[in-house]
C-alpha cells in the first residue's frame, strides 16, 4: 500500500535560514510525489511535483525537492525561508495507477513557523 | 486555486441534523474529488465521482455519507444526522480526466462544525 510519513510535525527557523521538511514514502510502484502548502483557512497549493523525470523538482517560491529511491525520500528544501513560508506542507503521493482513478494520499503535514 | 468553488465556507450543525455541502468545478472539468481534513490531520479521500457516475467511494463512510455530481449544476456531498466526529474540513478538487496529481485543483474548503 501507499503511505507518505512526514517525519517532523512542526519546524521552527528563523527568516533568511535554510528549510528541510522530511517526507518517506512508501509504494509498491514508481510513485508520483508532490508537495502541497496551505495556508491558515486556505485551500492547497501545488509547491512541487515528481513523475519519474529528473529526480531534482523546482518549484515554485524557491522551493524544491529531491527524489531518493534508495532512500525512499522526498525532502522539502528551500536555501532562505521568508516570513510568507509559515503555513502547513503537505507530502502527497499518487494513488495506484489506474485509468480510472486518481487519488493521492497525504502526509500528516508539517507545520512551519518562521521567526523574524 | 484556479476556480473551484465550494460552498459554504463555514457551516455549523447541530447533532442530527443535515449537512450540505457543495462544489462547483472548473469549467470543463467533469472529474470531482472529495476530501476530509480532520483536526490536526491531512487530508483522506472520500469519493471520485465523474459526470453522473460515482467512480471511487472507498473512502467514505458507510452510513450517513453521499455523494453526487449531476449533469447539471455541482458536487453534493451530504452528511446526514451529523455527529460530533463529522466536524472537519471538507476539500473538492477538480480536474479534466485522472492526472496524476499534477492539474487537479483544489478549492478553499468547507469547515463544518457540529455542535
Amino acid at each position: 500500500a501507499q503511505s507518505v510519513t512526514q517525519l517532523d510535525s512542526h519546524v521552527s527557523v528563523s527568516e533568511g535560514t535554510p528549510v528541510l521538511l522530511r517526507c518517506n514514502y512508501s509504494s509498491s510502484y514508481s510513485p508520483s510525489l508532490f508537495w502541497y502548502v496551505q495556508h491558515p483557512n486556505k485551500g492547497l497549493q501545488l509547491l512541487l511535483k515528481y513523475t519519474s523525470a529528473a529526480t531534482l523538482v523546482k518549484g515554485i517560491n524557491g522551493f524544491e525537492a529531491e527524489f531518493k529511491k534508495s532512500e525512499t525520500s522526498f525532502h522539502l528544501t528551500k536555501p532562505s525561508a521568508h516570513m510568507s513560508d509559515a503555513a502547513e506542507y503537505f507530502c502527497v503521493v499518487s494513488g495506484p495507477p489506474t485509468a480510472d482513478t486518481d487519488k493521492l494520499i497525504f502526509g500528516t503535514g508539517t507545520r512551519l513557523q518562521v521567526f523574524p | 486555486n484556479a476556480g473551484v468553488m465550494q460552498n459554504p465556507r463555514h457551516l455549523v450543525r447541530r447533532r442530527g441534523q443535515e449537512a450540505r455541502l457543495r462544489c462547483s468545478p472548473v469549467k470543463g472539468h467533469s472529474h470531482v474529488y472529495w476530501y476530509r481534513q480532520l483536526p490536526e490531520e491531512g487530508l483522506k479521500f472520500m469519493v471520485y465521482l465523474q459526470k453522473e457516475n460515482i467512480i471511487d467511494e472507498s473512502g467514505m463512510p458507510k452510513e450517513r455519507f453521499s455523494a453526487e455530481f449531476p449533469k447539471e449544476g455541482p458536487s453534493i456531498l451530504r452528511i446526514q444526522q451529523v455527529v460530533r466526529g463529522d466536524s472537519a474540513a471538507y476539500f473538492c478538487a477538480s480536474s479534466p480526466l485522472p492526472s496524476s496529481g499534477n492539474t487537479i485543483y483544489f478549492g478553499e474548503g468547507s469547515w463544518l462544525t457540529v455542535v
